[in-house]
């Protein structure tokens, strides 16, 4: 089983919508958790921390569930800009070190007119 | 300020073939990261290193090496290219583990033929 694994997608939205991405970790010990975004044959970029007590950026709010070790970001009032693929990321504490960044394989968002 | 520059961008070799990736980065960042990403899998991690004269095994190390013997570099070398390490290789430096942003530079397509 993979260490971080995401919704598979591809999500087809329209412009407007609302759209949630979830992501699942199998170390119980991991310390943090972040969102990138990759564009087409670019390199990821961070788009958001994620907190314990759930945060929010404009349109994209995430959330952490430490019990149920899973991570989501939403996406309200989806525009044209937003298409990307998203990408999920755990630092995962591994033979005492925290430097142990893992990426999910990613969820794939194109939203249309 | 530069940020994290590969080299080379682009790089054809056959099986059998030896070559280094150089990953230079001007931020002074502890952490430095190498990732290949391939269709459908999103990125994996080769090695990483958690500051200068260390290096740490990723999801995928074999098949690979690395160096990182100043703090700016981190090498990552191929000593007997198989056709199967044909991918794109992204380079990535972190400031503090907490913080999560990764500093990517542009990807290395590597073709091994």
């Amino acid at each position: 089983r993979k260490e971080v694994e995401q919704d598979p997608g591809p999500f087809n939205v329209p412009e407007g919508a609302t759209v949630a991405f979830n992501c699942t970790y199998s170390n119980s010990a991991s310390q943090s958790f972040f969102w990138y975004r990759q564009d087409c044959r670019k390199e990821p970029k961070l788009l958001m921390s994620v907190y314990s007590s759930g945060n929010e950026d404009g349109r994209f709010t995430a959330q952490l569930n430490r019990a149920s070790q899973y991570i989501s970001l939403l996406i309200r009032d989806s525009k044209l800009s937003d298409s990307a693929t998203y990408l999920c990321v755990v630092n995962i504490l591994y033979g005492g070190s925290q430097g142990n960044l893992i990426f999910g394989k990613g969820t794939k968002l194109s939203v249309k007119p | 300020n530069a940020g994290v520059t590969q080299t080379p961008k682009f790089r054809v070799l056959k099986t059998g073939q030896s070559m280094t990736l150089l990953c230079a980065q001007d931020m002074n960042h502890e952490y430095m990261y190498w990732y290949r990403q391939d269709p459908g899998m999103g990125l994996r991690l080769i090695h990483y290193s958690v500051g200068e004269g260390t290096t740490a095994k990723g999801e995928v190390p074999d098949g690979y090496n690395v160096s990182r013997l100043k703090k700016q570099n981190f090498l990552l070398g191929l000593e007997s290219a198989a056709p199967s390490q044909t991918s794109v290789y992204f380079c990535a430096s972190l400031r503090q583990t907490n913080t999560g942003e990764l500093f990517f530079g542009e990807g290395s397509r590597l073709t091994v033929l």
